[in-house]
């Protein structure tokens, strides 16, 4: 069974601070990782991807892959309560049939205080 | 650019009624078509998952069908809803083609009753 564990949280940081949100995942030949956000009651939106190993940033997002360790973390800096949200993981996987599907993890809830 | 709508985007159902619920994406072709299923405080499960039109892929048994009778439309039905089946349904597309990123549409939230 492949799988995606992320700590449940509540994470909970101040404003300003940095938020370190962490995910590993099973599937030790998974090549595409992803991470979403998803307020309360709407659906998830897709923040970041990454393909290969090390960082990759966007703005206040850093997305940090390790495959040989089998983690991907997300890093938000400067945290803003709008940040306040649940984290979703996402890796892909390849069937039997070859076609390809996105495992999740359950989420980790964020919650940024003013 | 890609959008990607469900509809309605609430619905309440007595137990033993059918369902349809509908999803179209627009601004692409041959996209790759999910429908997930997400209930309270819970992850997201995946229902089915479609390559092409009338391909259709099941991932769990249950009493719910997925049809593709067009390149860019998806519906999810059921014949007799179970309280089960409460939830919030999410419709998504992603590209194929090596490309396995997921944009999902807004929802639509079920209440079985």
């Amino acid at each position: 069974q492949k799988e995606v564990e992320q700590n449940s949280g509540p994470l909970s940081v101040p404003e300003g601070a940095i938020a370190s949100l962490n995910c590993t995942y099973s599937d030790r030949v998974s090549q595409s990782f992803f991470w979403y956000r998803q307020y309360s009651g709407k659906s998830p939106e897709l923040i970041m991807s990454i393909y290969s190993n090390g960082d990759k940033e966007d703005g206040r997002f850093t997305a940090q892959l390790n495959k040989a360790s089998q983690y991907v973390s997300l890093l938000i800096r400067d945290s803003q309560p709008s940040d306040s949200a649940t984290y979703l993981c996402a890796v892909n996987i390849f069937n039997a049939g070859n076609n390809r599907k996105l495992i999740w993890g359950l989420g980790t809830s964020l919650a940024v205080n003013p | 650019s890609q959008t990607i709508h469900q509809w309605p985007a609430t619905l309440v159902q007595p137990v033993g009624s059918p369902l349809s619920l509908e999803c179209t994406v627009e601004g692409t072709s041959n996209p790759n078509l999910y429908w997930y299923r997400q209930a309270a405080g819970r992850g997201l499960q995946l229902l089915f998952y479609s390559v092409g039109i009338g391909q259709i892929s099941s991932e769990v048994p249950q009493n719910l069908s997925a049809s593709r009778p067009q390149d860019r439309q998806f519906i999810l039905s059921s014949k007799k809803l179970l309280l089960s089946d409460s939830g919030f349904y999410l419709c998504a597309w992603s590209p194929g083609n090596g490309f396995y990123e997921q944009y999902f549409g807004p929802g639509t939230r079920l209440t079985v009753t």
